[in-house]
């Protein structure tokens, strides 16, 4: 397994700043995610970050506005830039350990509020 | 593509009784199959896992099996506290290097003392 840690846990933001949320894993791993999950709802994929490339994203989100950085195997951030309402949602980062069998361990999450 | 369904919630329940949350899955491979567990205002918790056919995955007093002849995954426990109380997520993996979590929608569970 691996422990993952998330700054900052909640935050309340203005329309049209930024925010960075840093994840830790306590262990190397090759693979991380970004996800947003909305009130109630399931999870969404944001994208694959991957250390030493750029991170993949999926349909719907880009890299200007979601902007992630993985400058090592334990570390990752993802910016949510220019926010509006809408962005408004918990940001959770999980990591997938080199061996096992595609599971994946979560963060607590981040829960944002845009105003 | 991959996908996975589960039985809508909330599921209502009194402190003691059996729990069944059904999940069914589409995979154009040979998946690996996971419960996780949200409580609320937490992250979401790795609850137990299936890698193979006819393989029992248990934790918690929780139990699932996976059927690969009726592509299910059912998250099963005999007696539930009121400390069960979350939202229930079926995820699948493909057995490829590189796949991601495929998730269902979540069910919610509600356990009364």
């Amino acid at each position: 397994s691996a422990v993952i840690s998330q700054k900052p846990s909640r935050d309340i933001c203005q329309r049209g700043t930024s925010l960075t949320i840093q994840c830790q894993v306590d262990s190397q791993v090759t693979m991380m995610f970004w996800y947003r999950q909305q009130p109630g709802q399931s999870l969404t994929l944001i994208a694959t970050a991957n250390q030493g490339s750029e991170a993949t994203y999926e349909s719907g989100f880009v890299i200007d506005k979601f902007p992630i950085s993985r400058p090592n195997l334990t570390f990752s951030t993802l910016t949510v830039s220019n926010m509006s309402p809408e962005d408004s949602s918990i940001y959770l980062c999980s990591a997938r350990p080199e061996s096992g069998f595609g599971e994946q361990f979560f963060g607590p999450g981040t829960r944002l509020t845009v105003l | 593509g991959n996908s996975v369904t589960q039985m809508e919630g909330p599921v209502t329940l009194s402190e003691e009784a059996f729990l069944t949350i059904n999940c069914t899955y589409t995979a154009t491979g040979y998946p690996s199959l996971f419960w996780y567990v949200q409580y609320p205002g937490e992250g979401l918790q790795l609850l137990l896992k299936a890698t193979k056919a006819d393989d029992k995955g248990s934790n918690k007093g929780f139990e699932a099996t996976y059927r690969k002849e009726t592509t299910s995954f059912h998250l099963e426990k005999g007696s539930v506290q009121v400390s069960d109380s979350a939202v229930y997520f079926c995820a699948l993996s493909e057995d490829s290097g590189y796949s991601t979590l495929t998730f269902g929608k979540g069910t919610m569970l509600l356990v009364s003392p």
